[in-house]
């Protein structure tokens, strides 16, 4: 079965830190790998996009790494900021049968204090 | 609309009752998706459609749940004979066109309660 693993579940941080979030992911035919934040009752909102042939892509603070012979992805915060509070959901797309299918990680809960 | 848009945002019903939540994708995208998402779960994909046709409905858990998409633009989610364990958000997300890689936006999803 595809699957999405992230760790650690929950993260508390204080402001100005930074961190570092893992994915490992079984999914099989890989097509491209997500991060997306989730702020508590909020949509999912898209951060980042890896294709097989990228090894890492950022925006703003936020840097994800792909190594897709380990099957393993990281999303690096730096300088973090009370707004970086939300939840980080690693997605990996099947594209098995032509359609693409995200299979989501159950998330890890990011808490930044003051 | 600049964003995906879902209605209702919140939906209490009674057991045994029929439902339908409404998406309202990004104008002029042909792909939309529907997912469902439970309580410390990440979503969970139940159906796709690349215009008006459902390109993958293998996430739908049983025949208690159909969604449409008449026109290819906005689609509307189904479920009949609402069971405590439908209670979830039901989120909507549209892309430009399907495929990989494309970028996916989420609307803010329908909060459904079955009590």
């Amino acid at each position: 079965k595809n699957q999405v693993e992230q760790s650690p579940q929950s993260l508390i941080i204080l402001e100005g830190k930074n961190c570092t979030l893992q994915c490992n992911y079984t999914v099989s035919p890989f097509s491209n790998l997500r991060w997306y934040k989730q702020d508590t009752g909020r949509g999912p909102v898209s951060l980042t996009i890896m294709t097989f042939s990228e090894n890492t892509k950022s925006n703003g603070r936020y840097t994800a790494t792909l190594d897709a012979d380990t099957k393993q992805s990281s999303l690096h915060i730096t300088a973090s900021q009370l707004s970086d509070s939300a939840s980080y959901i690693c997605v990996v797309s099947d594209s098995k049968g032509g359609s693409e299918k995200l299979v989501f990680g159950k998330g890890t809960k990011l808490t930044v204090n003051p | 609309g600049a964003g995906v848009s879902q209605t209702p945002s919140n939906k209490v019903t009674e057991k045994g009752k029929y439902v339908e939540l409404r998406c309202d994708p990004i104008s002029g995208h042909t792909a939309l998706y529907w997912y469902r998402q439970s309580l410390g779960q990440g979503p969970e994909f139940l159906i796709y459609f690349q215009g008006t046709g459902a390109a993958d409905d293998s996430g739908l858990p049983n025949d208690r749940f159909f969604a449409v998409r008449p026109e290819g633009s906005v689609s509307t989610l189904k479920i009949q004979r609402t069971e405590r364990g439908d209670s979830a958000v039901y989120l909507c997300a549209s892309s430009l066109v399907g495929g990989a890689g494309n970028t996916i936006y989420f609307g803010e999803g329908s909060w459904l309660t079955v009590v």
